[in-house]
């Protein structure tokens, strides 16, 4: 079992709909959890991250938290073109030294 | 902009050399963490250093190194090259206190290709 599992899409939405972007971790120790953005060719870069079980919301993104269904997703509303790339869940371990990656989910805003 | 800087930016070498990648940290930041993400792949945790040491290691092998200077600048050695080893090389940089996690930054990634 994958310790980060992400559903790699394609994921497709209308310029304007909510995207929704899931994802599920295999330690139940974990305490932190963060999605980053990547475009391609590029580098990860830091959409957000939440510790605590709920909603954390920045901008147009929102994260959510269950730590009894070891489930994060991040919604995106009002989505853009520019929202168009792969979105990588992650998760640190217990620990703290070493960062879990799924696969990534790739996003594609259709204008 | 991360500040965190990483080089080379691209390049590529023969099966069986080997490579030096090189990465300073952003300002303020004491540890360096190095991931390897392969084509299609997230990235894989290859080791943290932290304050000149090693602080956790991944699944790779030994011919995977590393070295954390006074600075916090970083490298990453790889020898004996293999074409499994063509991937994206990515460093991030963090202020972490050893035992508690925090938020990684990457650099722009040093891009290998092994032929």
């Amino acid at each position: 079992q994958k310790e980060v599992e992400q559903n790699s899409g394609p994921l497709s939405v209308p310029e304007g709909a909510i995207a929704s972007l899931n994802c599920t971790y295999s330690d139940r120790g974990s305490q932190s959890f963060f999605w980053y953005r990547q475009y391609s060719g590029k580098s990860p870069e830091l959409i957000m991250f939440i510790y605590s079980n709920g909603d954390k919301e920045d901008g147009r993104f929102t994260a959510q938290l269950n730590k009894a269904s070891q489930y994060v997703s991040l919604l995106i509303r009002d989505s853009q073109p520019s929202d168009s790339a792969t979105y990588l869940c992650a998760v640190n371990t217990p620990r703290g030294n070493q960062f879990y990656f799924g696969t990534g989910t790739s996003l594609t805003v259709i204008p | 902009e991360t500040g965190v800087t990483q080089s080379p930016t691209h390049l590529i070498k023969t099966r069986g050399q080997q490579v030096t990648l090189r990465c300073s940290s952003q300002s303020g930041h004491n540890t360096v963490s190095w991931y390897q993400q392969a084509l299609g792949q997230g990235p894989q945790f290859i080791f943290q250093y932290y304050r000149e040491e090693e602080n956790g290691r991944g699944n790779f092998p030994p011919r995977f190194s590393g070295l954390q200077f006074p600075n916090y600048s970083s490298e990453l050695n790889v020898n004996a090259l293999e074409l499994d080893d063509s991937a994206l090389y990515l460093c991030a940089s963090s202020q972490q206190v050893r035992g508690s996690g925090n938020t990684i930054y990457f650099g722009e990634g040093s891009w290998l290709t092994v032929v």
